[in-house]
Order: structure tokens, then C-alpha cells, then sequence
């Protein structure tokens, strides 16, 4: 599994976008990129997942660029509820069974 | 998706004594996935459970300490044994299943333990 870099933490206010990026200079091939939001005392939640290029949903966008060495989790206009812990994970996915190898994340606050 | 109900929510345990977690999924899935979070930190995975057979352990966790079980596809428990403070951590059980264009986990609310 791809090893994965990521800021330690980051600071934003209400209202504004919040840009964290990931490293993961050996990605392979067959790899996805997921990225999972913690609460505190709750379990990871799925956010976002992606090959290459851009993703969009309803929460966030991810920006892959062509070589995918590295990822970009978009949160617009963030609020204090989006105050948590930012997991970015790269690994192949096979149909319903992968293991999920967690990197230090990036523990987001949000103020007003 | 898949709902993950895990128990007890919280525990305080006494030294060399055992706990055994509780998780029971919504859903019949092939593998079951239990993570320890100590505090501030990451997860780690601790072992990957398939019903009927052992279960497979990462490096670092070894059967005697963390027995489980998987008796069916929508069950399986973790029992941490012989408990030391070091032990005192989250423990989630997790699930992946495939939803429309993406592989998503889904976890347990964990199970904080706390070992006095």
C-alpha cells in the first residue's frame, strides 16, 4: 500500500475554503484514492473517492492531477461542524474486502 | 451502506482481566476488519475477520491477546486478554462494501477501553 503524506494540522474560519493536501509519491497503477472524516469518539466516514482528475459530491471535491502522485481535498466554505481529523488513503480496491492502512491525517479546525 | 452497532460503547476495566467487543453489522459481508486508535493517534488494524475461518493477523497482534471470532457473516467479537494499561485505547470494527461507483468502510462508533 501507498504511503501517504499529509499536514499534521490546519486552521481555517467559518465561510472559507480549505485546501488539504496529500502525498503519495508511489501510488500504483491499480490504486484509488479515499479520503474519511473523523469526529472525535465516532468511526472514520467516507468523504470522497477518486482515480484521477477531479471528483465532485455533495460534501467535497478531489483534485488528482495527471501523474497522481498527489491529491487535494476541497472542503468549501467550511463550518465549525467540519472541525475533525482529515484521513487521505491510497490503496487497490478489489470488490468489497480491502483493508484500509491509516496515515497521521490532518486534524482540521474550523473557527468563527 | 452498512450500519455498524458495536458494544459496550465504553468499559473500564481492571488489569489482567479480559473484555470482549461486540460487532454486529446490518448486512452479510465476506470480511470484517477490527482497528485500535490510542489516544491522539491513528488507526492501526489489528486483524481482518472472515467467517469460518481464523481470523489473519497484521504484525504486532497475535491470537492469545486478541482472540476473535466470526460465527456468521453478520457478526464477529474481539476480546482484548490480559489487559495492562497499554491496552487502553478505541477499538472500531469496520466493514467495506461497494456503493454505486465507489469501495466505502464503514465503522463502528468504537469501543473506548480504559484499563485502571
Amino acid at each position: 500500500l501507498a504511503k501517504t503524506t499529509q499536514p499534521i494540522s490546519m486552521d481555517s474560519y467559518e465561510g472559507q475554503e480549505v485546501n488539504i493536501t496529500c502525498s503519495h509519491n508511489n501510488i500504483a497503477t491499480n490504486d484509488y484514492i479515499t479520503w474519511y472524516q473523523q469526529f472525535p469518539s465516532q468511526g472514520p466516514r467516507f468523504i470522497i473517492q477518486g482515480y484521477k482528475t477531479k471528483v465532485t459530491n455533495e460534501v467535497a471535491s478531489l483534485f488528482i492531477p495527471a501523474d497522481r502522485k498527489s491529491s487535494t481535498l476541497s472542503l468549501p466554505r467550511v463550518s465549525l461542524s467540519d472541525t475533525a481529523v482529515y484521513y487521505c488513503l491510497v490503496g487497490d480496491i478489489p470488490g468489497g474486502g480491502n483493508k484500509l492502512t491509516f496515515g497521521t491525517g490532518t486534524q482540521l479546525k474550523v473557527e468563527l | 451502506s452498512a450500519v455498524i452497532s458495536q458494544k459496550p460503547s465504553r468499559d473500564i476495566c481492571q488489569r489482567g482481566t479480559s473484555l470482549t467487543i461486540q460487532c454486529q453489522v446490518d448486512s452479510q459481508v465476506t470480511m470484517m476488519f477490527w482497528y485500535r486508535q490510542q489516544p491522539g493517534q491513528s488507526l492501526t488494524l489489528i486483524a481482518t475477520a472472515n467467517q469460518g475461518s481464523e481470523a489473519t493477523y497484521e504484525s504486532g497482534f497475535v491470537i492469545d491477546k486478541f482472540p476473535i471470532s466470526r460465527p456468521n457473516l453478520t457478526f464477529s467479537t474481539l476480546t482484548v486478554s490480559n489487559m495492562s494499561p497499554e491496552d487502553s485505547s478505541i477499538y472500531l470494527c469496520s466493514v467495506t462494501t461497494e456503493g454505486g461507483m465507489n469501495t466505502e468502510a464503514f465503522f463502528g462508533q468504537g469501543t473506548r477501553l480504559t484499563v485502571v
